[in-house]
């Protein structure tokens, strides 16, 4: 298995535009998880799925940021409109039940 | 509540052993986890304990767990240049979310 593959790598984009971050999970994970990295807040839970349905949704800083999962190979995090402070680097994992979870490699936003 | 929380920063010099502290909150956690995160990367699981044990030997790891004080430990026997990074550790709890401490960044110096 490849891991967990995240794309892009590396993204800057202009105050106010909408970004877009993917991810494909390890097949027959059952979980995954969006975390935010920055020096201030360190790793922050935003939004976890079970199954494809959002279970935790309470870590997503503000109506911005929105997260969908329409396959169990598949999901997307977006940000519109994105804003400086939204700068971060973004982690997707998956893991089953019980199990340790599994990151990609990030996702380095700047916003400027 | 939840919260896990880990010191900042550990110095140590090639070849001698690094310990790297731990303490959570929540003792319904049923595995703790320790992360490697190398620079640029993202975070490697280097090994786990059950809420049961008290010890995990892994080669050069060894993982202790005071569950009465809820403190877990990650020794590293013979540091190396290539272990400098940050390690997590991180309890899993009942809802299957992983809480996340805030990192130590070990640096090891020849």
């Amino acid at each position: 298995d490849a891991g967990v593959i995240q794309s892009p790598r590396h993204e800057v984009t202009e105050m106010g535009q909408e970004v877009t971050l993917r991810c494909k999970p390890i097949s027959g994970h059952d979980y995954l998880f969006w975390y935010r990295q920055t020096m201030m807040r360190g790793l922050e839970l935003l939004i976890y799925f079970n199954n494809n349905v959002p279970i935790d949704d309470s870590g997503m800083p503000e109506d911005r940021f929105s997260a969908k999962m329409p396959n169990a190979s598949f999901s997307t995090l977006k940000i519109q409109p994105s804003e400086p402070r939204d700068s971060a680097v973004y982690f997707c994992a998956s893991s089953s039940a019980g199990g340790g979870y599994t990151f990609g490699s990030g996702t380095r936003l700047t916003v400027v | 509540g939840e919260d896990v929380e880990q010191s900042l920063f550990l110095s140590v010099r090639e070849g001698d052993s690094s310990v790297i502290n731990c303490t959570y909150t929540d003792s319904s956690s049923t595995y703790l986890y320790w992360y490697k995160q190398e620079p640029g990367a993202g975070l490697q699981l280097l090994t786990y304990i059950f809420s049961n044990m008290d010890m995990k030997q892994d080669q050069r790891l060894t993982v202790l767990l005071n569950k009465k004080d809820k403190h877990l430990s990650l020794r590293i026997a013979d540091t190396q240049t290539g272990d400098s990074a940050i390690y997590f550790c991180a309890e899993f709890l009942y809802t299957d979310k992983l809480i996340f401490g805030t990192g130590t960044r070990l640096q090891v110096f020849p």
